[in-house]
């Protein structure tokens, strides 16, 4: 177990809709990052919140966002869904005591789009 | 831009055989260098990372990679494979100068591993 939570685990749902991921990183961890894993693309980055802030962004869509709350948990939104977006997410956080060169992944939420 | 190459998409080896999966690097700076495996239906652990310490890294479940700055290479290695060896191993890469919060991830396409009896 790794000490960070996703949910939900699996989630199905239809083109054109609005879904949102939820993570909540390992406690301590500043920084959450979120990945998306499909055969097509692989495991690509998204983006990075770091205490609060976006530090970083990927290939991430404009139909797609994120946010990092003050109690450091954090929300992928997918909007305007298409099928090419039926994929993994995963979350993962680092940064407890300063090791902020490690990631630690969550179990994902697999996304289904019909 | 870093990126890594994983050279082979399956991997097969019989149950005691030494398990070799291939890592390049592509980097303007050395970089730090780690190995994930991913189980079936399962998120991704970190096996071993290299941060510019000792070449010869140890990692979890008697898997270890050597860092190769010659070759860019940083290959995974385990003596003898054991059946819940099997699961997919994705090398990734990023980069050495920390930014404030830490840095991205970028992954090679990951090599899926049988073993065999």
């Amino acid at each position: 177990d790794s000490g960070v939570t996703q949910t939900p685990k699996h989630l199905i749902t239809a083109t054109g809709q609005r879904v949102t991921l939820r993570c909540s990183p390992r406690s301590g961890d500043l920084s959450v990052y979120w990945y998306q894993q499909s055969l097509d693309q692989g495991l690509q980055f998204l983006i990075q919140y770091y205490n609060g802030e976006e530090r970083a962004k990927g290939n991430i869509l404009e139909r797609f966002s994120a946010q990092q709350f003050p109690d450091l948990h954090s929300e992928l939104n997918l909007s305007s869904l298409e099928l090419g977006d039926s994929a993994l997410y995963f979350c993962a956080s680092s940064g407890a005591g300063g090791l902020y060169n490690e990631q630690f992944f969550g179990p994902g939420t697999r996304l289904t789009v019909l | 831009a870093q990126s890594v190459t994983q050279l082979g998409s399956h991997v097969s080896v019989s149950e005691g055989a030494l398990v070799l999966l291939r890592c390049n690097y592509s980097s303007s700076v050395p970089p730090y260098l780690f190995w994930y495996v991913q189980y079936p239906n399962q998120g991704l652990q970190l096996l071993l990372k290299y941060t510019s310490a000792a070449t010869l890294v140890k990692g979890i479940n008697g898997f270890e990679a050597e860092f190769k700055k010659s070759e860019t290479s940083f290959h995974l290695t385990k003596p003898s494979a054991h059946m819940s060896d099997a699961a997919e191993y994705f090398c990734a890469v990023s980069p050495f100068i920390l930014t404030g919060g830490g840095n991205k991830l970028t992954f090679g396409t990951g090599t899926q591993l049988k073993v065999e009896l």
